[in-house]
C-alpha cells in the first residue's frame, strides 16, 4: 500500500512569505506527528495529532507556526511570515493506534529553502 | 528533558569492515528505543525496535543491544557493504507520550 506522501518535495520562499506544507498519512492511521530537520542535525518534534485533535504543539517554534488536521486525515503545515531560520527539511510521520506504541512511518519531506 | 547523543558524528570505514554506532540517552525512563537509517533526500527507514524490556533486537547484518540503566544503546552493522552508506538516527520515545526524540545521526561512509 502507499506510504507517508508529503507535498511540495522542495520549496523555496522569499523571506515573509508564507507557506503550507502538506502530509497525506497512510490510510487508517490515527496518529501523525510533524518534526523539523536542521541540516546536519536529527529530527525534532513540533507537534502531533491524534485523529483531529491537536495534542501537542510544544515542539513548535513560535506562533508562526500553526498545524491542522480537520477530518482526520491529511495535514497542513502553515509557516506565517517566514524567516530565514526556518530553512529545514520538514518530516511527517504516521502512526497506527495512539494506546501502545506501533511504529511511526516516515514521508520523504518537504525541503524548505527560505532566500 | 531527554537528550540523545551520538558519538561519532561521522564514520568511515573500508568495505567489509563492521561498523560500531553508539547512541546515549540522559533519561533512562524509556518506553523503546528506535535505530533509523537516512539516505540523502529521503525521509527516515525504521531499522530496528528495541523495547524498554528487551536487552537487543537482531536483523540480518543489524543488531542493536539497549542498556537501560547506563543510557547506553550500540547499533552493530556486520560486514559493511558500501549501500549501508547513510545516515543513522537513534530515537527514544516516553512511556507517556509518543514522540520521538532523536540524536543528531551517525553519517557512515563504506568505501569500496
Amino acid at each position: 500500500g502507499a506510504g507517508v506522501s508529503q507535498s511540495p518535495r522542495y520549496k523555496v520562499a522569499k523571506r515573509g512569505q508564507d507557506v503550507a506544507l502538506r502530509c497525506d498519512p497512510i490510510s487508517g492511521h490515527v496518529s501523525l506527528f510533524w518534526y523539523q530537520q536542521a541540516l546536519g542535525q536529527g529530527p525534532e518534534f513540533l507537534t502531533y495529532f491524534q485523529n483531529e485533535a491537536q495534542l501537542d504543539k510544544s515542539g513548535l517554534p513560535s506562533d508562526r507556526f500553526f498545524a491542522e488536521r480537520p477530518e482526520g486525515s491529511v495535514s497542513t503545515l502553515k509557516i506565517q511570515r517566514t524567516q530565514q531560520e526556518d530553512s529545514a527539511v520538514y518530516l511527517c510521520a504516521s502512526s497506527l493506534d495512539f494506546s501502545v506504541y506501533n511504529e511511526q512511518f516516515f514521508g520523504p519531506g518537504t525541503r524548505l529553502t527560505v532566500l | 528533558k531527554q537528550e540523545v547523543t551520538q558519538i561519532p558524528a561521522a564514520l568511515s570505514v573500508p568495505e567489509g569492515e563492521n561498523l560500531v554506532l553508539n547512541c546515549s540517552f540522559t533519561d533512562s525512563a524509556i518506553y523503546n528505543l528506535q535505530w533509523f537509517r537516512q539516505d540523502p533526500g529521503k525521509g527516515l527507514t525504521s531499522l530496528l525496535l528495541i523495547q524498554s524490556s528487551q536487552r537487543e533486537q537482531t536483523s540480518g547484518r543489524l543488531n542493536a543491544s539497549l542498556d537501560k540503566s547506563s543510557g547506553r544503546s550500540t547499533l552493530y552493522i556486520a560486514a559493511s557493504q558500501p549501500g549501508d552508506s547513510a545516515t543513522y538516527l537513534c530515537a527514544v520515545i516516553k512511556a507517556a507520550g509518543n514522540k520521538l526524540t532523536f540524536g543528531g545521526g551517525t553519517r557512515v561512509l563504506v568505501k569500496p
